[in-house]
């Protein structure tokens, strides 16, 4: 069975501070692995995804993530952060073949001026 | 840009009364998903079609919910009886093919009331 642990329920930075939020998996398969984010009221959006070849992937909004097998982590990272990036993040992961999605609890991020 | 569509963004239900959600997904797209979100939690996963056909359901409380997609295309989800703990979010999410990349494509969701 697949699950998702994102530790951290808030993460609070200072605009132009680094992001970083933490996720491991559990998947007894290859994963796919993916980054979504909400803003209030809305759906969810791929950020990014990891699926197969280079382990580090960029997505949007000047996001990246770094698959690490050896860890079981799929942590989220962002160089200097922006008031806009206040959301909720939510790390994911499916079977090759993306057949089911699961997803974490979630990490809200709160950005400071 | 292609939008997966849900009605309604709101619904405030008396328990016991029964609610529906409709969703269209992007076009082309034949695996459609509805996922239930509790206030400060992850989705859920409650029901996935393939077209017409549903994969799993398996997290679906069937006694109270069901859930089709008659011609492959748009779906409905329905609860009846509701009751106080399905306040939620419902989220329907569509992509490609059930054997690709896997990325989900998702509506804004209706939130649902139950008082």
């Amino acid at each position: 069975a697949q699950s998702v642990t994102q530790l951290g329920s808030h993460v609070s930075v200072s605009e132009g501070a680094l992001v970083l939020l933490r996720c491991n998996y559990s998947s007894s398969v290859p994963p796919y692995l993916f980054w979504y984010v909400q803003y209030p009221n809305q759906g969810l959006q791929l950020l990014l995804k990891y699926t197969t070849g280079a382990t580090l992937v960029k997505g949007i909004n000047g996001f990246e993530a770094e698959f690490k097998k050896s860890e079981t982590s799929f942590h989220l990272t962002k160089p200097s952060a922006h008031m806009s990036d206040a959301a909720e993040y939510f790390c994911a992961v499916s079977d090759t073949g993306g057949f089911k999605t699961i997803f974490g609890a979630g990490t809200r991020l709160f950005v400071k001026a | 840009e292609a939008e997966v569509a849900q009605s309604p963004r709101y619904k405030i239900t008396e328990k016991s009364q029964a609610v529906a959600f409709w969703c269209d997904p992007i076009s082309g797209h034949a695996t459609l998903y509805w996922y239930r979100q509790i206030l400060g939690q992850g989705p859920e996963l409650l029901v996935q079609f393939q077209d017409e056909s549903v994969v799993d359901d398996s997290q679906l409380p069937k006694d109270r919910f069901s859930a089709e997609r008659l011609k492959g295309v748009d779906s409905t989800l329905k609860i009846q009886p509701a009751e106080l703990g399905d306040s939620a979010m419902y989220l329907c999410a569509s992509s490609l093919a059930l054997f690709e990349t896997g990325e989900l494509f998702f509506g804004e969701g209706s939130r649902l009331t139950v008082l």
